[in-house]
């Protein structure tokens, strides 16, 4: 049961440079969400997504691009990476709604992005 | 716009003692979550109260919702050096958006 994977765990990049970081899910969710955790600020939504080839904005979505080609995994983007984007990035998927009817989101383990 | 409010930000207690984790919210809303979370680890989901009143246990804690008052709240009970976690709850907003918004999370630290 492997749940939400993301990849990579760590990353260091240095200011300008691009990535991408991959959110798999293999329990058929429809709904996939990427938030962001820094200290004191609690989880802040990113972008998300309530099926495939489709995205929305979520509460932090400047500097960021998301992408849902395929049901199981949700992809988020670094155009062009600033020290402000230095967080922890956390993936979760839901079958429905908020998370309602299954115990709300199931999240990723989470990838610590240092910007320099 | 909901706002999520937890409080305490931090807690430090002793093994055995009891405490409650508050958390206000400020709009109308009938689903709430609680998760925790290990020191750089993922959130594991807790409790998910559905309905006002609902009342979930867990071992040495327990969940309630108050959807009137707009509160839920964490209790813990006889407090074990295992519990040092991060807890938050969550607030499912009303119906036509499809996320949902944490609180700022409680730092538990328990003594041995």
């Amino acid at each position: 049961n492997a749940g939400v994977t993301q990849t990579p765990k760590f990353r260091v990049l240095k200011t300008g440079q691009s990535m991408t970081l991959l959110c798999a899910q293999d329990m058929n969710h429809e709904y996939m969400y990427w938030y962001r955790q820094d200290p004191g600020m609690g989880l802040r939504l990113i972008h998300y997504s309530v099926g495939e080839g489709t995205t929305a904005k979520g509460e932090v979505p400047d500097g960021y691009n998301v992408s849902r080609l395929k049901k199981q995994n949700f992809l988020l983007g670094l155009e062009s990476a600033a020290p402000s984007q230095t967080s922890v990035y956390f993936c979760a998927s839901s079958y429905s709604r908020s998370g309602t009817g299954g115990g709300g989101y199931t999240f990723g383990s989470g990838t610590r992005l240092t910007v320099v | 716009e909901l706002k999520v409010e937890q409080n305490p930000l931090f807690l430090s207690m002793q093994e055995g003692k009891n405490y409650t984790i508050y958390c206000n919210y400020s709009t109308t809303s009938d689903r709430l979550y609680w998760y925790r979370q290990d020191p750089g680890k993922s959130l594991e989901s807790l409790f998910v109260l559905l309905s006002n009143g609902a009342v979930k246990q867990e071992g040495r804690l327990m969940a309630s919702l108050d959807t009137k008052a707009r509160l839920s709240t964490l209790h813990i009970t006889a407090a074990v050096h295992d519990l040092s976690a991060t807890y938050f709850c969550a607030v499912d907003p009303p119906s036509g958006t499809y996320k949902y918004i944490f609180g700022t999370g409680t730092r538990l630290k328990v003594l041995a």
